[in-house]
């Protein structure tokens, strides 16, 4: 079946700009995660969506940061005034019990 | 807080040798312990789990360990091969508030022919 797809795979935009970033986890998987890698780097969490709880949003690094989760399936990371720093691979995966399923990543560049 | 510790950060070994990868984990309710491998620019995949009910499983040239009461588990490749050069990630699953999954910070592994 379809594994975990992120959209766009690559993003290159200029400093100050918002992007939207889009995941679509496996179907009827209750737990959503998004994570950031920085080249050469560990996984950075930055939130976790499980059902219609709250999400845990402990990871984002600035308010700049948010996320949503769309009738519990799709879900969206936006980056407001992008800054340089913010260049990475962001990672989201999903989950039904404990395994997590990771998706291909989208690159963002900011330049 | 949760966390999960992981050691060494790097490790490099000659192709035939054994590779070992520590962590250590905070909850002691936590149950379950994948192991993720990285390959270079692609996406982490799962290689290896074990659940707390169990100390030790094995699947061909890999196996985990786990210590529920020092609360660490351990990775084991034996006759490491290049292909098997990659970052491997540790996680648990927190069992306090959220039922979370949380990772390591990663070893890089480099196995020389």
């Amino acid at each position: 079946g379809a594994g975990v797809s992120q959209s766009p795979s690559n993003k290159v935009t200029e400093k100050g700009k918002d992007v939207e970033l889009r995941c679509d986890p496996i179907s009827g998987h209750t737990a959503l995660y998004w994570y950031r890698q920085s080249l050469g780097q560990g996984l950075e969490f930055l939130i976790y969506f499980q059902g219609n709880s709250a999400p845990d949003k402990s990871g984002l690094p600035s308010d700049r940061f948010s996320a949503e989760r769309t009738g519990g399936s799709v879900s969206t990371l936006t980056i407001q005034r992008t800054q340089q720093e913010d260049s990475a691979v962001y990672l989201c995966a999903s989950s039904q019990y404990n395994e997590q399923f990771f998706g291909p990543g989208t690159r963002l560049t900011v330049l | 807080g949760e966390n999960v510790e992981q050691h060494p950060s790097t490790l490099s070994v000659q192709e035939g040798d054994s590779a070992v990868i520590k962590c250590t984990y905070s909850d002691s309710a936590s149950n379950y312990f994948p192991w993720y491998k990285q390959e270079l620019g692609k996406r982490p995949q799962l290689i290896i789990d074990i659940r707390s009910n169990v100390g030790e499983k094995k699947d061909q040239r890999i196996a985990v360990t786990l210590n529920k009461t020092a609360k660490h588990f351990s990775l084991h490749i034996t006759e490491t091969q290049p292909e098997d050069s990659a970052v491997y990630f540790c996680a648990a699953l927190m069992n306090t508030g959220f039922q979370k999954l949380v990772f390591g910070t990663g070893t890089r592994l480099l196995v020389s022919p």
